[in-house]
Parts: structure tokens; C-alpha cells; sequence
């Protein structure tokens, strides 16, 4: 059974740009929440997506969004980066959300 | 107050010793608590889940929860080398939704 796959594994971005991160869940997963993790924040909960709908947010601010397609892949973006968005974005996926997740290999994040 | 809250460490043990790894969370109603174990520039690898007060064991690893006190903590008996990584604790408020707050996590070292 695949894994929880992170689509691209490294992004070199600059300042004000924005970027769009992919995440295809395990087969039969329907929830799919992502994480920011920084070495001063450590893992920060941003957002989880189930049945297309997002159902719980993180403290982060408006630029950063996603969404979830029917297929249960889901895509988060960051629009007019800043410098403090360079960071490890992981997501994981889980049957419905309240159960065990399992991480992504991740897509690491460096704003110029 | 964090949420989540581990002694950063690092937690030096002899390799074959007994490695004990604890964490604290502030919301009472928590339902589920995880322990991830992630190497130096990988993504987290779930480790244990315990749902209920008591321990849980699983091969070298035992999880125990104290719903009272607030209390989570991971022993690692027979330690080794390859233990050697980022122990993170993840708590899941609601329990049925997809939304884990994590602590900093503790760094063990395991030393030949």
C-alpha cells in the first residue's frame, strides 16, 4: 500500500511569490491535515481537509489556504510569501481524522 | 502555558538502558495522544498511540497515559544507537477530527 506522497520534495521561491504544494493521501484515507514545522515553532497544525470540506484551522494568517479534491488529494497554497514561510510543510493523512496519521516525506520550503 | 509541553533535552542515555520520555498537555477533555519518532531530516514516524489510562506496550517501546495528572510518557527499554532521534508527543483535542498539537519534542541520545 503506497505511502502518504508530497509533491515537490523542494521548492526555492522568493519573496512575494506564491507556491502551491500538492499531498496525495493513502488509498482509503478521506482526512488530510498539514503542518508547518520550523526549528523555533516546532510542528504547528495548519489546517485538515475531509470530504472537500475544511473542517478545523491553525493560527495562521488568510495566506495560506487549500483544499481538498474528490479524490481526497489535497493542495495547500501560500500566497506573497515572506521570508518566516521558509519551513518543512508535511502532511498527513488518516481513515477520518480522529485516528492515527501518517506523514508525508514532506516539501521543504526556502523563501529568498 | 504551551499545550503541549516536553522537556526539549537533549536525554543522554548508555546504550541497553531504559530511556524515559514524558509530556504534559493542558486540555483535560484530550482524547488521544501520540508518540512520533523523527530523525534529522525526516518526517515524523508514528511510534505509539494510547487511547486510555494505563500503559500500552509494544516490543521495546511502552506508552503511558494519566488522564488526571495530564500526563503522557514513552519508555524505551534497551536502548540503541538507532533509537537515537526526536521523540515528539502529539495530542488530539477533539478526538475525532484530524487536528494534532505537538510538543518541541526531545532529543535522545543513545551512546555505544
Amino acid at each position: 500500500k503506497a505511502g502518504v506522497t508530497q509533491t515537490p520534495r523542494y521548492l526555492i521561491k522568493t519573496r512575494g511569490q506564491q507556491v502551491t504544494l500538492s499531498c496525495s493521501p493513502i488509498s482509503g484515507h478521506r482526512s488530510v491535515s498539514w503542518y508547518q514545522q520550523t526549528p523555533g515553532q516546532g510542528l504547528q497544525f495548519l489546517f485538515e481537509y475531509f470530504s472537500e470540506t475544511q473542517r478545523n484551522k491553525g493560527n495562521f494568517p488568510g495566506r495560506f489556504s487549500g483544499r481538498q479534491f474528490s479524490n481526497s488529494r489535497s493542495e495547500m497554497n501560500v500566497s506573497t510569501l515572506e521570508l518566516g514561510d521558509s519551513a518543512l510543510y508535511l502532511c498527513a493523512s488518516s481513515l477520518e481524522g480522529g485516528g492515527i496519521q501518517y506523514f508525508g516525506a514532506g516539501t521543504r520550503l526556502s523563501v529568498l | 502555558q504551551k499545550e503541549v509541553e516536553q522537556n526539549s533535552g537533549p536525554l543522554s542515555v548508555p546504550e541497553g538502558a531504559i530511556a524515559s520520555l514524558n509530556c504534559t498537555y493542558s486540555d483535560r477533555g484530550s482524547q488521544s495522544f501520540f508518540w512520533y519518532r523523527q530523525y534529522s531530516g525526516k518526517s515524523p514516524e508514528l511510534i505509539m498511540f494510547i487511547y486510555s489510562n494505563g500503559d500500552k506496550e509494544d516490543g521495546r517501546f511502552t506508552a503511558q497515559l494519566n488522564k488526571a495528572s495530564q500526563y503522557v510518557s514513552l519508555l524505551i527499554r534497551d536502548s540503541q544507537p538507532s533509537d537515537s532521534a526526536t521523540y515528539l508527543c502529539a495530542v488530539n483535542p477533539s478526538g475525532n477530527t484530524g487536528k494534532l498539537i505537538f510538543g518541541q519534542g526531545t532529543t535522545l541520545q543513545v551512546k555505544p
